[in-house]
């Protein structure tokens, strides 16, 4: 069974810095597209960013709110996805998913983590 | 950039068939695939649908997915309406310069 176990979420400052966890079970981790995705209280969906396999390059891509403030990374060793938030300011506030896209009898299906929440305040 | 709309509020009662659409702005629907992602509330969204059609195990099969080329969207139903399928449903699809597009979400109320 896959599980996607996020951690790190709070309160931080506008301005300050949090790093999220997530702790992948269930399936190849190395082998997967690892993607965070947000939802702001009350709102919808929003993509943050991803990054790929180390196999497909382990390259990241970022959604321009967060360009240059965040930055995803993946340690295979641990099955563990990271993500970094820096300069952050108060409509970062959300809950935060881990998401792992990966191949399932020949499909690619998305699974989502329970999410964390991340509080930005003075 | 290209955008996915869906409608905001879908009602229907219980034992009836629902279809939720998702419509592409730009490029066609055809092109990349699209997924459906269920949020019950309070809970994380789940995937429902996955490559236009595909229903990941454990998924009913009274939901179903499709596409449409001549209106250039997406569809969800659901058939048989149950009360737990009261929930926030969303669409999700990409491109090469939009690795990630979501519709802004559809409620569905099941009365």
């Amino acid at each position: 069974e896959v599980q996607l176990v996020e951690s790190g979420g709070g309160l931080v400052k506008p301005g300050g810095s949090l790093r999220l966890s997530c702790a992948a079970s269930g399936f190849t981790f190395s082998n997967a597209w690892m993607s965070w995705v947000r939802q702001a209280p009350g709102k919808g969906l929003e993509w943050v960013g991803r990054i790929k396999s180390k196999t497909d390059g382990g390259t990241t891509d970022y959604a321009a709110p967060v360009k240059g403030r965040f930055t995803i990374s993946r340690d295979d060793s641990k099955n563990t996805l990271y993500l970094q938030m820096n300069s952050l300011k108060t409509e970062d506030t959300a809950v935060y998913y881990c998401l792992a896209t990966t191949v399932v009898a020949g499909g690619l299906i998305d699974y989502w983590g329970q999410g964390t929440l991340v509080t930005v305040s003075s | 950039n290209f955008m996915l709309t869906q409608p905001h509020s879908v009602s229907e009662s219980p034992g009836k068939t629902v279809t939720i659409s998702c419509t592409r702005s730009s490029g066609s629907i055809a092109s990349n695939y699209v997924q459906w992602y269920q949020q019950r509330p309070g809970s994380a969204p789940t995937t429902v649908i996955y490559e236009d059609n595909q229903r990941p195990s454990g998924v009913p099969d009274r939901f179903s997915g499709s596409i449409d080329s001549s209106s250039n969207s997406a569809s969800l139903t659901i058939s048989g309406l149950k009360t737990e399928d009261e929930a926030d449903y969303y669409c999700q699809s990409y491109d090469s310069s939009n690795p990630w597009v979501f519709g802004g979400g559809t409620k569905l109320t099941v009365l």
